[in-house]
């Protein structure tokens, strides 16, 4: 089946520092990719909306020049958290929608932990 | 606006007993609703989605749900829980509807197996 597949899966940084971080679709091409945040023990927050070659979209009360989200192709979003504080730390997860198909995937996630 | 709420944060059945997982929906438009599955540091897994047709729906595992208009109701069985099941539960509603892309999620049920 189609995979969605994030990088690095554990990240720990110092605060102040930028992190980046990877969202592949694997085998399938993907115009709109999803940005979630989840904290311990709660539900998927949507933080962003981002589609190929255009700006991401933000929800609500999510500051966009601290989630800087790029789409530059078809199987590639990235999510850089900038001046990465400890209320950062956070499981971020992305999801793909492929482009021929529609299906919804998810990545594993990944676990930053700002120190 | 589209909301799913879950009915209990945590559910412990045992082994061999039927499980239950509560999900009531709120959407403006016809919904499409979903349940997903996560183990520990894991990302998510689709178990079953509705879209149209058929109001009960069989996912993967066992699991399979029912979409109750009436009761905007959307709950997750098992007619007989294995120690495998046990993991975090989101259901989930599309929030633009029949585009069944951006995802609201609920809170989550933790399901415990006792052996």
């Amino acid at each position: 089946g189609a995979v969605v597949s994030q990088h690095p899966s554990r990240v720990i940084c110092k605060s102040g520092t930028s992190v980046k971080i990877e969202c592949r679709s694997l085998d399938f091409q993907a115009t709109t990719m999803f940005w979630y945040r989840q904290f311990p023990k709660q539900s998927l927050m949507l933080m962003a909306t981002s589609n190929e070659g255009s700006k991401a979209t933000y929800e609500q009360g999510v500051e966009k020049d601290k989630f800087l989200i790029n789409h530059a192709s078809l199987t590639l979003s990235t999510l850089t958290v900038t001046s990465a504080h400890p209320e950062d730390s956070s499981f971020y997860i992305c999801s793909a929608r492929g482009l021929h198909t529609g299906e919804l995937f998810f990545g594993e996630g990944s676990r930053l932990t700002v120190l | 606006a589209q909301s799913v709420t879950q009915l209990g944060s945590h559910v412990s059945v045992s082994e061999g007993a039927l499980v239950l997982l509560r999900c009531n929906y709120s959407s403006s438009v016809p919904p499409y609703l979903f349940w997903y599955v996560q183990y520990p540091n894991q990302g998510l897994q689709l178990l079953l989605k509705y879209t149209t047709g058929a109001t009960l729906v069989k996912g993967i595992n066992g699991f399979e749900a029912e979409f109750k208009k009436s009761e905007t109701s959307f709950h997750l069985t098992k007619p007989s829980a294995h120690m495998s099941d046990a993991a975090e539960y989101f259901c989930a509603v599309s929030v633009d509807g029949q585009g069944a892309q951006k995802l609201v999620f609920g809170q989550g049920t933790r399901l415990t197996i006792n052996p």
